[in-house]
């Protein structure tokens, strides 16, 4: 079965850091593309990073980006979120996520086929 | 960016209704697109992708239509379980976004 856990949301200062981990079992971590999506209180959701199976490629919202580094270590098949400079608008739930999906003609089209539980990042004074 | 728009924000239905929830793309995404149920609480769950694909375990009264820029979802008989906010995403961009979400609520 598989399974993604996340942790190490918490309250924290507007221009502080935090570090999100995600646990990943019951596939072949190293294997996949691996994602963060988040949600703000009563909000829809947002894509913000994106991490290849090799780290190879990365990307980021614009929203996230120069303040947000995504990482993964295969070997311990866990997903990273370091957050810095972080502002009251990157209050949200952070979940990670499971790419899935197609190469075609010489494209990705990948979605999310699994999620977490999601862990709450709050930026307050 | 690709911006999703999705009608209506709210739903008022009951159990065994026809339920139609439409996502229109800023541009054309070819059948690039997922929809997801959320419960409060929980994260979203996949129900269909590539605009018509039912994902596995997902009940068959889901169904999905459409390409180009609309799409539908179809809930056929609407059970207790599915009231629930639903979301579609386009997948076309490595910018994946979302719609801002339909609410289904028990009239």
């Amino acid at each position: 079965e598989v399974q993604l856990v996340e942790s190490g949301g918490g309250l924290v200062k507007p221009g502080g850091s935090l570090r999100l981990s995600c646990a990943a079992s019951g596939f072949t971590f190293s294997s996949y593309t691996m994602n963060w999506v988040r949600q703000a209180p009563g909000k829809g959701l947002e894509w913000v990073s994106s991490i290849s199976s090799s780290s190879s490629y990365i990307y980021y919202a614009d929203s996230v980006k120069g303040r947000f580094t995504i990482s993964r270590d295969n070997a311990k098949n866990a997903l990273y979120l370091q957050m810095n400079s972080l502002r009251a608008e990157d209050t949200a739930v952070y979940y990670c996520t499971r790419d899935q999906g197609v190469y075609y003609d010489s494209s990705g089209y990948y979605y999310f086929d699994y999620w977490g539980q999601g862990t709450l990042v709050t930026v307050s004074s | 960016d690709i911006q999703m728009t999705q009608s209506p924000s709210t739903l008022s239905t009951s159990v065994g209704d026809r339920v139609t929830i439409t996502c229109r793309a800023s541009q054309s995404i070819s059948s690039w697109l997922a929809w997801y149920q959320q419960k409060p609480g929980k994260a979203p769950k996949l129900l269909i992708y590539t605009a018509s694909s039912l994902e596995s375990g997902v009940p068959s009264r889901f169904s999905g239509s459409g390409s180009g820029t609309e799409f539908t979802l179809t809930i056929s008989s609407l059970q207790p379980d599915d009231f629930a906010t639903y979301y579609c995403q386009q997948y076309k961009t490595y910018s994946r976004t979302f719609g801002q979400g339909t609410k289904l609520e028990i009239k």
